[in-house]
């Protein structure tokens, strides 16, 4: 049974960083790509950054390029994501998402994120 | 940035109604779209593919259908366990993009 996990959330203040971990079991973790999504309370969602499976690509929408890291650790099975110069339209659920193709077929049940002072 | 304008925002349906939600992109995404249901308080659930192929395990009640760049998820049928957030995702270019989503309950 495909599993993913995600921890790291919390409160944070603007401009603070944050790192989010996603544990991923049940299926090969080193042959998917992997993505983040985000959904603010009561919102729909976007899409916050992709990795290849062995790294060699990613990407992320204009609203948090430069200040969000997307990495992958295939010995571990883990999906980071690494967030720095926190704004409060951050403030969100994170999903950790597999990608079989060009879409997301699982997904973890989600951390919180908010920024705030 | 591809825009996904996705109708309606709300729906209501009686129980054995047919319901349509549609998807319409800015630009040709060559059926590089899917279907998600979300319900309250749990994590998306894949639905459709490729426009029109039902994910194993998805009841058959519910379909896809593309005309150009119109996308349409069909509900033939409506069931209570059917009442949730419904919202298309364009893969064909990045940044990708999801639709605004519509709440679908119970009449």
């Amino acid at each position: 049974e495909v599993q993913l996990v995600e921890s790291g959330g919390g409160l944070v203040q603007p401009g603070r960083s944050l790192k989010l971990s996603c544990l991923a079991s049940g299926f090969t973790f080193s042959n998917f790509g992997m993505n983040w999504i985000r959904q603010a309370p009561g919102k729909g969602l976007e899409w916050v950054a992709s990795i290849s499976s062995s790294s060699n690509y990613v990407y992320y929408p204009d609203t948090v390029k430069g200040r969000f890291t997307i990495s992958r650790d295939n010995a571990e099975n883990t999906l980071y994501l690494q967030m720095t110069s926190l704004r409060s339209e951050d403030t969100a659920l994170y999903y950790c998402a597999r990608t079989p193709n060009y879409y997301f077929d699982y997904w973890g049940q989600g951390v919180m994120v908010t920024v705030s002072s | 940035d591809i825009q996904m304008t996705q109708s309606p925002a709300s729906l209501s349906a009686s129980l054995g109604e047919t319901v349509s939600i549609e998807c319409l992109a800015s630009e040709d995404i060559y059926s590089y779209l899917v279907w998600y249901q979300q319900k309250p308080g749990k994590s998306p659930q894949l639905l459709i593919y490729a426009a029109n192929r039902l994910k194993d395990g998805v009841p058959s009640r519910f379909s896809g259908g593309v005309s150009g760049t119109q996308y349409s998820l069909k509900i033939s049928g409506m069931q209570p366990e059917d009442e949730g957030d419904y919202f298309c995702l364009q893969g064909s270019k990045f940044p990708l993009t999801f639709g605004s989503g519509t709440k679908l309950e119970i009449k």
